[in-house]
């Protein structure tokens, strides 16, 4: 079945240590993006990627880093320069064309202690 | 700037209709979509409005209209299971395939 893989669900580490998260879609899709959710609140976006080997900053970039190496793959890395790296992230993909209907992962849940 | 409103809590009683409104400053987008998302699940879709009016997929509909810059989705014949957060989402309508999310609604539904 085609669908976006997220790993690890679940995911703790300790203050200034930098973590990368899995983004894996068998979907072909061509544009993939990264949200952070903190509890009750809405998705904001931190990267975006329409392409292999490009990627734009969304609206809280800092902190963060990705890339785009493959069509299928766009991991995240939070940097110890994230100041509050604990939330829930979600990545999703669409594929290029007008309809935005976009399919996410499960999400990993971090933890930073 | 891009900005998506949408009221952080309605409550309802099942079987009634619940309006969740979504106004939005942005310029240039190809249209208003939402999303259903349950306590910690992903978002799923559920609607998309390309054209202004009306769109209806069984007990949910959605509207947009671009010149009040607003869209809501309307829910009928609540169920317990409606209980989720619902999200409002726009693309923007320039090559770089921005997709931004509104602040989400809790809709929280009541026996």
């Amino acid at each position: 079945d085609g669908g976006i893989t997220q790993s690890p669900k679940y995911l703790f580490r300790k203050e200034g240590q930098n973590v990368t998260l899995s983004c894996e879609q068998n979907l072909n899709h061509d544009a993939m993006y990264w949200y952070r959710q903190d509890p009750g609140q809405g998705l904001r976006l931190i990267y975006y990627s329409q392409i292999v080997n490009d990627f734009q900053k969304g609206d809280i970039a800092e902190g963060y880093s990705v890339s785009r190496e493959k069509k299928e793959s766009f991991p995240l890395t939070v940097t110890s320069a994230q100041k509050n790296p604990t939330a829930f992230y979600l990545c999703a993909s669409i594929q290029t064309g007008q309809n935005t209907e976009a399919f996410f992962g499960q999400g990993t849940r971090l933890t930073v202690v | 700037g891009q900005s998506l409103e949408q009221p952080s809590e309605v409550t309802a009683v099942e079987g009634a209709i619940v309006q969740i409104n979504c106004t939005y400053q942005t310029s240039g987008f190809y249209g208003l979509s939402w999303y259903q998302q349950h306590d910690g699940g992903a978002p799923t879709f559920l609607s998309y409005n390309g054209l202004d009016g009306l769109e209806e997929t069984g007990r949910f509909s959605s509207f947009l209209s671009r010149s009040d810059s607003y869209g809501y989705l309307l829910l009928q014949e609540l169920q317990m299971k409606d209980s989720a957060s619902y999200f409002c989402a726009v693309r923007n309508m320039d090559s770089s395939y921005k997709l931004i999310f509104g602040s989400g609604t809790r809709l929280l539904v009541r026996p």
